[in-house]
């Protein structure tokens, strides 16, 4: 257990809606980051937040947005799902912004758009 | 930050050493190299870091090659649960931790 929670664990729903996916980073962690794992495409970095700021994007789509909220979890939500956004998505927490230390990752949200 | 290189599957028998390479021939010298590993779906799990010198935990050790293009990680006694997607990253220490992951190694641990 790295102590990274997610919710939910699975999600279906169907193109064109709009979901949310939630992240408690590890207790004391200022940082959260998103990454997108897809058959073709494998693990992606999506974006990271540190202390309710953005602080890097990756290969985000601008239907896809994220924030950190005061008390540190954080929130992405996609809209107008695609059949290609299914994938897991992953959250991951560090104690600070990029010093060099280890990430700690939840276990996931499987999304499957149908 | 730097690319890597790693085989893309690896097979090794149960109890023994398993060494999976990593090539990165254009890393600089503020970059560290990374590992971590992803058993089959499961959020990927950090092994170890390294800059310069070689490193041990208790999960594996790390050896980088004096020019740093290279690097080996060693489990010294895998077993079934080291099963798993291994990944080799670079990164530097910046204004950002984000962690750039390439296809990674599968191994296979094999009773």
């Amino acid at each position: 257990d790295s102590g990274v929670t997610q919710t939910p664990k699975h999600l279906i729903t169907a193109t064109g809606q709009r979901v949310t996916l939630r992240c408690s980073p590890r207790s004391g962690d200022l940082s959260v980051y998103w990454y997108q794992q897809s058959l073709d495409q494998g693990l992606q970095f999506l974006i990271q937040y540190y202390n309710g700021e953005e602080r890097a994007k990756g290969n985000i789509l601008e239907r896809f947005s994220a924030q950190q909220f005061p008390d540190l979890h954080s929130e992405l939500n996609l809209s107008s799902l695609e059949l290609g956004d299914s994938a897991l998505y992953f959250c991951a927490s560090s104690k600070g912004l990029a010093e060099i230390n280890e990430q700690f990752f939840g276990p996931g949200t499987r999304l499957t758009v149908l | 930050d730097a690319k890597t290189t790693q085989p893309t599957s690896m097979d090794c028998a149960e109890g023994r050493a398993a060494n999976l390479p990593c090539n990165h021939s254009t890393i600089s010298g503020n970059e560290y190299v990374y590992w971590y590993r992803q058993i089959h779906s499961q959020g990927p799990q950090y092994i170890i870091h390294g800059l310069k010198n070689n490193e041990t935990n208790e999960m594996a050790s790390l050896i980088i090659t004096e020019d740093r293009k290279s690097s080996t990680l060693i489990l010294p006694h895998a077993t079934l649960r080291d099963t798993a997607v291994y990944y080799c990253i670079v990164r530097v220490e910046g204004n950002t931790g984000k962690l750039i992951f390439g296809q990674g190694t599968t191994l296979q641990v094999k009773p």
